[in-house]
């Protein structure tokens, strides 16, 4: 059964330090994970996508890394302003665009100052 | 780029009463589009795909005659709710996917708050 797995729930940092966020995954096969931002009482706003192992994207202060089995995204120095929800998505593999991606339930990151 | 707007942002309605909400993809044309539903401190729920031109693929245990989907164009999709009640209160988001690019991400709406009393 495709997967998708995220830890931890909720995670709460002070500002500047560094921590990451996990996605694994259990797909028959990988046609894109992504990343969304979430704020509350908004739409997820699009992050990253990752295509194959060993790939990486960065915008700010987040980097977003690929292996086989599970992706990371790395919050380097947060500050308040990086508190969201964090979600991660794959696309099976299979069904092209009109396919429905598979979420994770989204890590609540708390950035104190 | 990639902007998808969603109308109106918030709604109330009274029971028994339908309540339609568009989702326009502002930039780019999209094939397929795709409705949420969020709970409050959950993750999003995929309730239906919408296909422009064609039917709308609903997900197990969506009710395809309470939530209308109409995909007419390739830059708008509207969701009726019909006969709504207090239980189909809810957050509610749309996300289109690019025709163009190859790619597979969805660009998701701002949502809409649907309140029924």
């Amino acid at each position: 059964e495709d997967q998708v797995t995220q830890s931890p729930e909720a995670l709460r940092l002070q500002e500047g330090e560094s921590s990451s966020l996990n996605c694994s995954y259990t797909v028959s096969g990988l046609r894109g994970l992504f990343w969304y931002r979430q704020d509350p009482g908004k739409g997820p706003e699009f992050l990253f996508t990752l295509y194959s192992a060993g790939e990486e994207k960065e915008k700010e202060r987040l980097k977003a890394t690929l292996t086989k089995k599970e992706s990371f995204l790395h919050i380097t120095a947060p500050k308040p302003e990086d508190s969201a929800t964090y979600l991660c998505a794959v696309h099976p593999g299979y069904g092209g665009a009109t396919n429905k991606l598979i979420f994770g339930t989204g890590t609540l990151l708390a950035v104190q100052p | 780029g990639a902007v998808v707007s969603q109308h109106p942002s918030w709604v109330i309605c009274k029971s028994g009463t339908s309540v339609k909400i568009e989702c326009r993809s502002l930039d780019f044309q999209a094939t397929t589009m795709f409705w949420y539903r969020q709970f409050p401190k959950q993750s999003l729920m995929l309730m239906a795909t919408s296909n422009e031109g064609s039917k709308a693929t609903y997900e197990q245990g969506v009710e395809k005659d309470k939530f209308l989907i109409n995909h007419a164009s390739l830059t708008l999709s509207t969701l009726t709710v019909t006969s709504a009640h207090p239980e189909d209160s809810s957050f509610y988001i749309c996300s289109a996917t690019p025709t163009t690019g190859g790619g597979y991400e969805q660009y998701f709406g701002p949502g809409t708050r649907l309140t029924v009393t």
